[in-house]
């Protein structure tokens, strides 16, 4: 057990709607990391989040937002929903946000129907 | 852009070693990573290493990097059936983007 929760384990939804991920980072980390693994594209890097602030993005679409709490839990919104937007949504979080420690949650199963 | 490339699939004997190896084309990579992924299951960082080292032993893992070719290696010593799964080769720079490869599957023979 890292120490990082997701919610919701499951999620099936339709084209077009918008679903709302959730992640609880360690107790004390203040960085939050995002990431789809699918089976065409891999794992990809989303985004990461610092004490509430953006800090680096990769290939996350515009249909998909992010952000961080004061409380550094973190929410992904994934609108618009597409079929290929079906994936596994890991989410990692690091003490301090550097990328070499990294705890990855148990991630997401998100099913576009 | 940045690429990260592993083979997919790996068979090894229990007890032998298993060598999985990786390439990259960032020549700005920091630091270098082993990930491993059972099956239902998050990302398990194995290991990292600086980008200005060349090697890294931890237990039944070692690590080697050539910088010159771009080739990171993970070595498992003494493979056992706890051993399968997905491993991930993945790299980051100073813009903090971790760049994965695809994943090598590592399935263990009796």
């Amino acid at each position: 057990d890292s120490g990082v929760t997701q919610t919701p384990k499951h999620l099936i939804t339709a084209t077009g709607q918008r679903v709302t991920l959730r992640c609880s980072p360690r107790s004390g980390d203040l960085s939050v990391y995002w990431y789809q693994q699918s089976l065409d594209q891999g794992l990809q890097f989303l985004i990461q989040y610092y004490n509430g602030e953006e800090r680096a993005k990769g290939n996350i679409l515009e249909r998909f937002s992010a952000q961080q709490f004061p409380d550094l839990h973190s929410e992904l919104n994934l609108s618009s929903l597409e079929l290929g937007d079906s994936a596994l949504y890991f989410c990692a979080s690091s003490p301090d946000g550097e990328t070499y420690e990294q705890y990855f949650g148990p991630g997401t199963r998100l099913t576009v129907t | 852009g940045e690429d990260v490339e592993q083979s997919l699939f790996l068979s090894v004997r229990e007890g032998d070693s298993s060598v999985i190896n990786c390439t990259y084309t960032d020549s700005s990579s920091t630091y270098l990573y082993w990930y491993k992924q059972e099956p239902g299951a998050g990302l398990q960082l194995l290991t990292y290493i600086f980008s200005n080292m060349d090697m890294k032993q931890d237990q039944r893992l070692t690590v080697l990097l050539n910088k010159k070719d771009k080739h990171l290696s993970l070595r498992i010593a003494d493979t056992q059936t706890g051993d399968s799964a997905i491993y991930f080769c993945a790299e980051s720079n100073r813009d903090d983007k971790i760049i994965f490869g695809k994943g090598t599957r590592l399935h263990i023979l009796p």
